[in-house]
């Protein structure tokens, strides 16, 4: 069956560093893949998609990566700021267009 | 311009009751689907409906969940004889078209179950 895998560990990092988030996914050929924020108590926002035949897109300092021999994508959010702390969930497509949801990884980032 | 707007936002139910939960669509989108959020778990798909259609309710438990998105007004989520373990947080998200393009999501509702 489709599985989308992203670290369940929270990932905390250092303002002005990097983050790089990961998800995988198996027993999948999506068109394409999305990459959403959720803060506590909300509900998830929509930030970027990307098309299997993009290998990157950027918006502001976010990049994504959408590697389909790795059945994989990198979520990366350059200079990081405490308020970029969320946890942030992947998403591929599924049948009659529904979206599966990854269980998201959480990011704090330290002042 | 009001985004998915969820209510309630915060539902208690005792065991054995009925919850209704309401979601209005963004202005222009035709798709509704409702997700389920457990402490600590992912967003699981329950169902995916077009005015006075279900598409796809695959992630909907059989009995005592139903949906409906009439052709007026909000689509609903209905758990009857709700348990304990339908504590959860209920998202509900909507979409202009059914390909491409990412969901608008509302708040959701978190029901308790006591």
């Amino acid at each position: 069956s489709q599985k989308i895998e992203q670290n369940s560990e929270a990932l905390n990092i250092q303002e002005g560093k990097t983050a790089t988030l990961t998800c995988n996914y198996t027993n999948y050929s999506p068109a394409y893949l999305q990459w959403y924020r959720q803060d506590p108590g909300r509900g998830p926002v929509f930030l970027l998609l990307i098309r299997e035949n993009e290998k990157e897109k950027r918006k502001e300092r976010l990049k994504v990566t959408f590697d389909t021999t790795l059945k994989q994508s990198l979520f990366h959010i350059t200079a990081s700021q405490p308020a970029d702390s969320a946890t942030y969930l992947c998403a591929l497509p599924g049948r009659t267009y529904k979206y599966i949801f990854g269980t998201g990884t959480r990011l704090k980032v330290l002042a | 311009n009001a985004g998915v707007m969820q209510n309630p936002r915060h539902l208690v139910r005792r065991r054995g009751q009925e919850a209704r939960l309401r979601c209005s669509p963004m202005k222009g989108h035709s798709h509704v689907y409702w997700y389920r959020q457990l402490p600590e778990e992912g967003l699981k798909f329950m169902v995916y409906l077009q005015k006075e259609n279900i598409i796809d309710e695959s992630g909907m438990p059989k009995e005592r969940f139903s949906a409906e998105f009439p052709k007026e007004g909000p689509s609903i989520l209905r758990i009857q004889q709700v348990v304990r373990g339908d504590s959860a947080a209920y998202f509900c998200a909507s979409s202009p078209e059914e390909t491409g393009g990412g969901y608008t999501f509302g708040s959701g509702t978190r029901l308790t179950v006591v």
